[in-house]
């Protein structure tokens, strides 16, 4: 058990549309990070959001967006859904920015299909 | 570019066997090194992690790893597996940029 959660657990939607999902954070951790785990793959960075702000950003076009909260909730925004984006979307939060050797602690995720 | 390999991508033991999971990584420095390990439908719980120091790190559930600078590896090893450790395993890195780099994964079966 992290202290982490995510809602919903599972979600479809159908290409085109837009999606928000949620994450709560452990209580103090200012670091939350969404990574996106397709199908018989390793999770792969988004981007991550320190006190409010964005903290760094893979790979992932505009339309993957978020916020953070400051009661420790965030959230991953997608636009204009494409069936590739079908994928497992996991949040792991931190006490502080990772280049101080915090740990990561990860939700269950939210698994999303896209038809 | 950083990047995380996991040669094999699933491996069969015996229950009682022992088990070692491979992990190379490619990054000019040292990273900092973890090893999660994923049920079906759960995330990702951390097994241990190397930042510094001792090269054998011991972590939850039996698992320890060794950083070998020199073959630029992290691998997991158990010496006696049970039924429960059947998972998925992921090893990862954090080249000082703020985010984790994964490897593909490893499936581990455990047969009785």
């Amino acid at each position: 058990e992290t202290g982490v959660t995510q809602s919903p657990t599972h979600l479809i939607k159908t290409r085109g549309q837009q999606v928000t999902l949620r994450c709560s954070s452990q209580s103090g951790h200012n670091t939350v990070s969404w990574y996106q785990q397709a199908l018989g793959q390793g999770p792969q960075f988004i981007f991550q959001y320190y006190r409010e702000e964005e903290n760094g950003r893979g790979n992932f076009p505009p339309r993957f967006s978020g916020l953070q909260f400051p009661n420790y909730s965030s959230e991953l925004n997608v636009n204009a859904l494409e069936l590739d984006d079908s994928a497992l979307y996991l949040c792991a939060s931190s006490p502080a920015v990772l280049s101080t050797q915090e740990t990561q602690y990860f939700g269950p995720g939210t698994r999303l299909l896209v038809l | 570019a950083q990047s995380v390999t996991q040669p094999d991508i699933h491996i069969t033991v015996s229950e009682g066997a022992s088990l070692e999971l491979r992990c190379n990584y490619s990054y000019g420095a040292t990273p900092y090194l973890f090893w999660y390990v994923q049920s079906p439908g759960q995330g990702l719980q951390l097994l241990l992690k190397y930042f510094s120091g001792d090269t054998l790190v011991q972590g939850i559930k039996g698992f320890e790893a060794e950083f070998k600078r020199s073959q630029s590896s992290f691998n997991l090893r158990k010496p006696s597996v049970h039924w429960s450790d059947a998972a998925e395993y992921f090893c990862a890195v954090d080249t000082n940029t703020d985010k984790l780099i994964f490897g593909t994964g490893t499936r581990l079966q455990v047969f009785p």
